[in-house]
């Protein structure tokens, strides 16, 4: 299947500071990707639709301001945690969506995960 | 309102032994429906997905699934599990109009030795 990748995977920061996450489809362009946060031993909590060249969309009680997703090409969306805390830490899981071919079956192909921790 | 419902949170099973994990959904529309598992500290791969035709989706790693739409559940099962299968499994609607996915809460699946 179609590979996404994300970077970093682990990534420790002070409080106070921003992180950027990147994800990055590598063979497929990517229309629509989606960003989560997974807390532990819970599911996938959808916090973003993003589409190249447009604002996402974000789900109610996700703060755009905070979390800043930007998508300038079909092959890769960013998400930066903005001035992050210490609740910020989390398990950020970016997927995509692109055409398979003359078959889209809309399905999502997932990054590794971005293990964020504030200090 | 759509929703999915995982209802074990925790499956213990021996090795070699048969699994079902359980996937039920609400919906009063069409949907299609998916089968995730993660590992430890990684990403969602997916298993098996179910679009149209056959009822039964066989997927990676010897799993299948059956929908049932009567009973509008999508449980997966493996015949004879292994060390490796340990995970979490996640069960996903998606609808026929969009491509957001709805999740269950996920089962983690043990095995003993």
């Amino acid at each position: 299947g179609a590979v996404v990748s994300q970077h970093p995977s682990w990534v420790i920061c002070k409080s106070g500071t921003s992180v950027k996450i990147e994800c990055r489809s590598l063979d497929f362009q990517a229309t629509t990707m989606f960003w989560y946060r997974q807390f532990p031993k819970q599911s996938l909590m959808l916090m973003a639709t993003s589409n190249e060249g447009s604002k996402a969309t974000y789900e109610q009680g996700v703060e755009k301001d905070k979390f800043l997703i930007n998508h300038a090409s079909l092959t890769l969306s960013t998400l930066t945690v903005t001035s992050a805390h210490p609740e910020d830490s989390s398990f950020y899981i970016c997927s995509a969506r692109g055409k398979a071919g003359e078959d889209d079956t809309g399905e999502l192909f997932f990054g590794e995960g971005s293990r964020l921790t504030v200090l | 309102a759509q929703s999915v419902t995982q209802l074990d949170s925790q499956v213990p099973v021996f090795e070699e032994a048969p699994v079902e994990l359980r996937c039920n959904y609400s919906s009063s529309v069409s949907v299609y429906l998916f089968w995730y598992v993660q590992y430890p500290n990684q990403g969602l791969q997916l298993l098996l997905k179910y679009l149209s035709g056959s009822t039964l989706v066989k997927g990676i790693n010897g799993f299948e699934a059956e929908f049932n739409k009567s009973q509008t559940s999508f449980h997966l099962r493996k015949p004879s599990v292994h060390i490796s299968d340990t995970a979490e499994y996640f069960c996903a609607v998606r609808l026929d109009s969009n491509y957001q996915l709805i999740w269950g809460a996920g089962t983690k699946l043990i095995i003993k030795p």
